[in-house]
């Protein structure tokens, strides 16, 4: 069966600091994988969605990057975080019909 | 922009009500309609996904019904309990497969 890690589960971050949110995938290859932030009080906002290693679309233009070195694996980055970063990320694969989720990393930029 | 509309934005309601919750979305270019659902401090559980008009669905005390001519999808839950206090999130698909725009949720209280 499939299984979606990832980690850390909780950061506190200060502003101006980077940012490494690592994803990966268990039980299944060539995934579409994918990257959301809720932002306290909001829904699930899409940040970026890869289709293959080194394919990376983003959706929402700020000072995020993502990167697909492996298959399997799925990197959220950042070169200095700013207080509206906070909030809860994450990280999902496509299955043919259904979006399966990671267990999250809840973001504290101070 | 594709954009997915749920309301309402949350819901109280005393165990043993019974409640429903709408998301619209765009009508065109239709492939799926998803609906999850989301407990605080976890990851969201696929409930239901749709693909045809008219399609209805049913998990217990909980059922979907969708129109994608009109671009709107209900969820019911029949005899409400504590237990599905949760956020309802429904997501739409459109036919270039690789996106799903999630609507920003209804946040269900159920008060035993």
């Amino acid at each position: 069966s499939q299984t979606i890690h990832q980690w850390p589960a909780t950061l506190v971050q200060p502003v101006g600091s980077p940012l490494s949110l690592e994803c990966t995938v268990e039980g299944t290859s060539n995934p579409n994988l994918y990257w959301y932030r809720q932002a306290a009080g909001r829904g699930l906002q899409l940040l970026f969605y890869s289709v293959g290693i080194g394919q990376i679309s983003s959706e929402v233009p700020q000072n995020l990057s993502a990167s697909r070195p492996q298959d399997r694996q799925f990197i959220l980055s950042s070169k200095k975080l700013l207080l509206s970063d906070s909030g809860f990320y994450l990280c999902a694969w496509s299955g043919r019909e259904t979006q399966y989720f990671g267990p999250g990393t809840r973001l504290l930029v101070l | 922009i594709l954009n997915v509309e749920q309301s309402p934005q949350s819901l109280h309601v005393q165990e043993g009500d019974s409640t429903n919750f709408t998301c619209s979305f765009p009508s065109s270019n239709f492939y799926a309609l998803h609906w999850y659902r989301w407990e605080t401090a976890k990851s969201p559980e696929a409930l239901f996904v749709m693909t045809l008009n008219g399609d209805e669905k049913k998990k217990g005390r909980i059922s979907a019904t969708l129109n994608t001519k009109e671009g709107y999808s209900y969820l019911y839950i029949k005899g409400s309990q504590p237990e599905d206090s949760a956020t309802y999130l429904c997501a739409f698909k459109d036919t270039g497969g690789f996106k799903t725009i999630f609507g920003a949720g209804t946040r269900l209280f159920v008060k035993a």
